[in-house]
């Protein structure tokens, strides 16, 4: 069982540049989201989805797109990488008011 | 706004030695509160959903409660394995699957 799968595992970016954090799930879930982890804080929501071709804002939107094309993907887009958006990306998925199933993240470095 | 708080920080216990994590919760209306374990480098891994006061569950050597304020993982004669980071998380009602996390605990359990 894949589950959720993210891609890259690690990436380093210079301010200014761009980059999409891939998020895919083989669980047929509706419900789609993206947090990050920054040490002494709670993992925070940046954006989710309540099915394909709807997104929201969460709490920690700003500097990321996101879109929602298929009901297995959800791309997290970085427009113009900075020194702030260094953190662990995860992906989580799951059914409505179900438990979330996470990936196993990615850790992007901003220089 | 909802809030969690985990405490302690961290935890080191002597195996066998049973002890108890806190969560302290508010939110406008609960729907649910969930316990996660972490282990380094990999994404939160779901154990409980607990949704009204009084509830218990359990799992191993794992269990926890839910009052109207806090909720408790308590950990009964630990072995080194469960060593990991142990996460809380609230569901806001109306709000899907949207979650709002403590900072966690980091359990250490030495031979």
């Amino acid at each position: 069982n894949a589950g959720v799968t993210q891609t890259p595992k690690f990436q380093v970016l210079k301010t200014g540049q761009s980059m999409t954090l891939q998020c895919a799930q083989d669980m047929n879930h509706e419900y789609m989201s993206w947090y990050r982890q920054d040490p002494g804080m709670g993992l925070r929501l940046i954006h989710y989805s309540v099915g394909a071709g709807i997104t929201d804002q969460g709490e920690v939107p700003n500097g990321y797109n996101v879109s929602r094309s298929t009901t297995e993907d959800f791309p997290l887009r970085l427009l113009s990488a900075a020194p702030s958006q260094t953190s662990v990306y995860f992906c989580a998925s799951s059914y409505a008011n179900s438990p979330l199933h996470f990936g196993n993240g990615t850790r992007l470095t901003v220089t | 706004e909802d809030q969690v708080t985990q405490s302690p920080e961290a935890l080191r216990l002597q195996e066998g030695e049973s002890s108890s994590l806190n969560c302290s919760y508010t939110v406008s209306g609960l729907r649910g509160l969930f316990w996660y374990r972490q282990d380094p480098g990999k994404g939160p891994e779901f154990l409980f959903t607990l949704y009204s006061a009084g509830e218990e569950k359990e799992k191993e050597r794992l269990k926890a409660t839910l009052t109207k304020k806090e909720s408790f993982l308590h950990i009964t004669a630990p072995k080194p394995e469960d060593s990991a980071t142990y996460l809380c998380a609230v569901q806001a009602a109306g709000t899907a699957s949207k979650l709002t996390f403590g900072t966690g605990t980091r359990l250490q359990v030495m031979l």
